[in-house]
């Protein structure tokens, strides 16, 4: 199957600073990427998808200004975490597919950034 | 996106068959039946997915109730390996979205 990476594997960081996670795909071109976040024993929480080329949509709950996505390749998206507090601390994975592929096609996860804010 | 219902959590024998159930009353026609499973601190994996008729892969079968409410999805000889959170998964084929219920902790015992 298509492989998906995401960087840093895991980062600690303190509060107030910002933290960048990228998610490639490595072997594909992602027209949509998708960012979740998981915490500690629950499950996947979507919290945004976005489109090569466009403005991410946000899931109802997320604070745009504060998780910043970029999805300026087709096989590069970027979260930004802003001004990031203890409570942002959290398992995040993306995921991609592509969308142009008008038969049924996988949607493929990274492994996941482990967010630890001090 | 319909809703699935799993159970929290069941319990295999290493060697043993596994039926891990998910009911989907709500399902439309357009959705196909996805099943992912996540290895704890890793980013979840495809299993497999079907439409309507039962689905055959390296890792898994998907039995499709003729109804489309319900589906199984059968490890036919689980391992300490096959230990992780099942989850399953409605979505059409031109949705975008994966949306994650709770899913089924799996627990192989040797």
């Amino acid at each position: 199957g298509a492989v998906v990476s995401q960087h840093p594997s895991w980062v600690i960081c303190k509060s107030g600073t910002s933290v960048k996670i990228e998610c490639r795909s490595l072997d594909f071109q992602a027209t949509t990427m998708f960012w979740y976040r998981q915490f500690p024993k629950q499950s996947l929480m979507l919290m945004a998808t976005s489109n090569e080329g466009s403005k991410a949509t946000y899931e109802q709950g997320v604070e745009k200004d504060k998780f910043l996505i970029n999805h300026a390749s087709l096989t590069l998206s970027t979260l930004t975490v802003t001004s990031a507090h203890p409570e942002d601390s959290s398992f995040y994975i993306c995921s991609a597919r592509d969308t142009r592929v008008t038969s049924y096609n996988e949607q493929f996860f990274g492994p996941g950034t482990r967010l630890t804010v001090l | 996106d319909a809703k699935t219902t799993q159970p929290n959590s069941m319990e295999s024998n290493e060697e043993e068959p596994v039926h891990l159930p998910c009911n989907h009353s709500t399902i439309s026609g357009t959705d196909y039946i996805h099943w992912y499973r996540q290895l704890p601190s890793q980013g979840p994996e495809y299993v497999i997915h079907g439409l309507t008729s039962n689905v055959n892969n390296r890792m898994a079968s998907l039995a499709i109730a003729e109804d489309r409410k319900s589906s199984t999805l059968i490890l036919h000889r689980a391992t300490l390996r096959d230990a992780a959170v099942y989850y399953c998964i409605l979505r059409d084929a031109e949705g975008n979205k994966l949306v994650f219920g709770a899913g089924t902790i799996l627990r192989v015992k040797s």
